[in-house]
C-alpha cells in the first residue's frame, strides 16, 4: 500500500521563486492537509481540505495555496518563495472525523536561498 | 482557548528506564488524542490514540499513554527504554467541532543513553 505520497523529498528555491509540492493518497480518505515543521514548533497546519472542491486555511496560512480537485490529490503551491518558507513540508491524510488517525508522507525538505 | 501543551523539549534517560512524556491539553470538552512517534528524517508514525473506550490506552514498542480527565493530561509511558526509542514524540489532539484539525504540541525529544 503507497499510503501517502509526496514529492519531491528535497528541493532548493531561490528567493521568489514558484513551486508546487505534490501529495496524493489512495485510501479514499475526505480529509487532507498541509503541515510544516520547524524546530521547537511542531507541526503547524498551513491548509485543509474535507473534500474534493473544498479547502480551507490553517494556522499558517500565508503565502501559499492549496486546490482540491479529486479526492487523490492535494498540491501545495509556493507562489513567490522567501527564507521563512524553508522547512520540512508534511502532507497527511485521515478519515472525516473522530478518532481517525492522520497518515503522513515521508515529507519534503524545502529549502529558500 | 483550546490548546495542546507538551512539558519539556527535550528528555535523557538511560537504557532501561522509564520513559514520561508529558501531554496536557487545554479544553472543556475531552479531545481525541493521539500520540505519534517521528524517527530522524521519516515522516510520523502512530504510536497510539484515545477514543474514550478505556482511559489506559497500549500502543506500538511497549508504550501506553492514560488519559486523565481531572487533570486534562494524556502522558506517554514506557517502563523500560531502549536505545531504538531515541526519537521525537508528538502529542496531537483533535478538538469536537470544526474540520476534524489535528493540532500538534511542539514535540519531546526522547535521547537514550547506554
Amino acid at each position: 500500500n503507497a499510503g501517502v505520497t509526496q514529492t519531491p523529498k528535497f528541493q532548493v528555491l531561490k528567493t521568489g521563486q514558484s513551486m508546487t509540492l505534490q501529495c496524493a493518497q489512495d485510501m479514499n480518505h475526505e480529509y487532507m492537509s498541509w503541515y510544516r515543521q520547524d524546530p521547537g514548533m511542531g507541526l503547524r497546519l498551513i491548509h485543509y481540505s474535507v473534500g474534493a472542491g473544498i479547502t480551507d486555511q490553517g494556522e499558517v496560512p500565508n503565502g501559499y495555496n492549496v486546490s482540491r480537485s479529486t479526492t487523490e490529490d492535494f498540491p501545495l503551491r509556493l507562489l513567490s518563495a522567501a527564507p521563512s518558507q524553508t522547512s520540512v513540508y508534511f502532507c497527511a491524510s485521515s478519515y472525516g472525523t473522530g478518532s481517525g488517525e492522520a497518515f503522513f508522507g515521508q515529507g519534503t525538505r524545502l529549502t529558500v536561498v | 482557548a483550546q490548546s495542546v501543551t507538551q512539558l519539556g523539549s527535550h528528555v535523557s534517560v538511560s537504557e532501561g528506564a522509564l520513559v514520561l512524556l508529558r501531554c496536557n491539553y487545554s479544553s472543556s470538552v475531552p479531545p481525541y488524542l493521539f500520540w505519534y512517534v517521528q524517527y530522524p528524517n521519516q515522516g510520523l508514525q502512530l504510536l497510539l490514540k484515545y477514543t474514550s473506550a478505556a482511559t489506559l490506552v497500549k500502543g506500538i514498542n511497549g508504550f501506553e499513554a492514560e488519559f486523565k480527565k481531572s487533570e486534562t493530561s494524556f502522558h506517554l509511558t514506557k517502563p523500560s527504554a531502549h536505545m531504538s526509542d531515541a526519537a521525537e514524540y508528538f502529542c496531537a489532539v483533535r478538538f469536537s467541532g470544526g474540520y476534524n484539525k489535528l493540532i500538534f504540541g511542539a514535540g519531546t525529544r526522547l535521547a537514550v543513553h547506554p
